[in-house]
């Protein structure tokens, strides 16, 4: 079974502040890790994939295997990165992809 | 190319009525997920397709849900007799899967309230 965990609903930080949301995650084998970001009154889009190991508008992902975690971080928050995020996980090519119950993120101007 | 569309953005329904829920694909692309979106339980998976063929509908509340998928580029998701607790935004998604996981394209939701 997978499953994803974002355990913070709503994060709310001061812009210039940095930002870590959580994302943990439960696979027996080699996952592929992703985060999806839903900006107010767009659809969801892909942010980032832990195999592109890119920065996308400042954010980054590490994934650790050890810890099974795969936050994402930006060390200074801007108030266009409010809006909800998601953490997705697939095991790679044709499997399902599972989605965490999301975190609100919140920059206060 | 417009993106993945659904159809109907916004549904009011009774008790008891039958809902349908369209989704045309990416042309191209040939994986298809359903997602149903509540605040209590975020984007939960509730089938989807590889080349029109459905993989996995464990996520699929009970009986009253069924997908179709008639051909590459259309999909609809039925329920059928509708409740209170099935009101949610449902997403559908499609991606060209090859050896890894595609970019999931999504579609800007069709809210449902059945009151």
């Amino acid at each position: 079974a997978q499953r994803v965990t974002q355990p913070e609903k709503l994060l709310s930080v001061f812009k210039g502040a940095p930002v870590e949301l959580k994302c943990n995650y439960s696979y027996s084998g080699s996952p592929e890790l992703f985060w999806y970001v839903q900006y107010s009154r767009q659809r969801l889009q892909l942010l980032l994939r832990h195999i592109s190991r890119e920065s996308i508008k400042g954010f980054t992902a590490d994934l650790n295997k050890g810890e099974t975690s795969f936050h994402l971080k930006k060390p200074f928050a801007q108030e266009e990165d409010s809006a909800m995020y998601y953490c997705a996980l697939s095991g790679g090519g044709y499997q399902k992809v599972t989605f965490g119950t999301g975190t609100k993120l919140q920059v206060i101007p | 190319d417009a993106g993945v569309i659904q159809s109907p953005r916004h549904e009011v329904t009774e008790m008891g009525q039958e809902v349908t829920l369209r989704c045309k694909l990416i042309s191209g692309h040939n994986s298809l997920f359903w997602y149903r979106q509540t605040m209590m339980r975020g984007l939960e998976l509730l089938i989807y397709f590889n080349n029109n063929v459905p993989i996995d509908d464990s996520g699929m509340p009970e009986d009253r849900f069924s997908a179709k998928m008639p051909n590459a580029s259309f999909s609809t998701l039925k329920i059928q007799p509708s409740e209170p607790r099935d009101s949610a935004v449902y997403f559908c998604a499609s991606t060209l899967r090859t050896l890894n996981t595609g970019e999931l394209f999504f579609g800007e939701g069709s809210r449902l309230t059945v009151l």
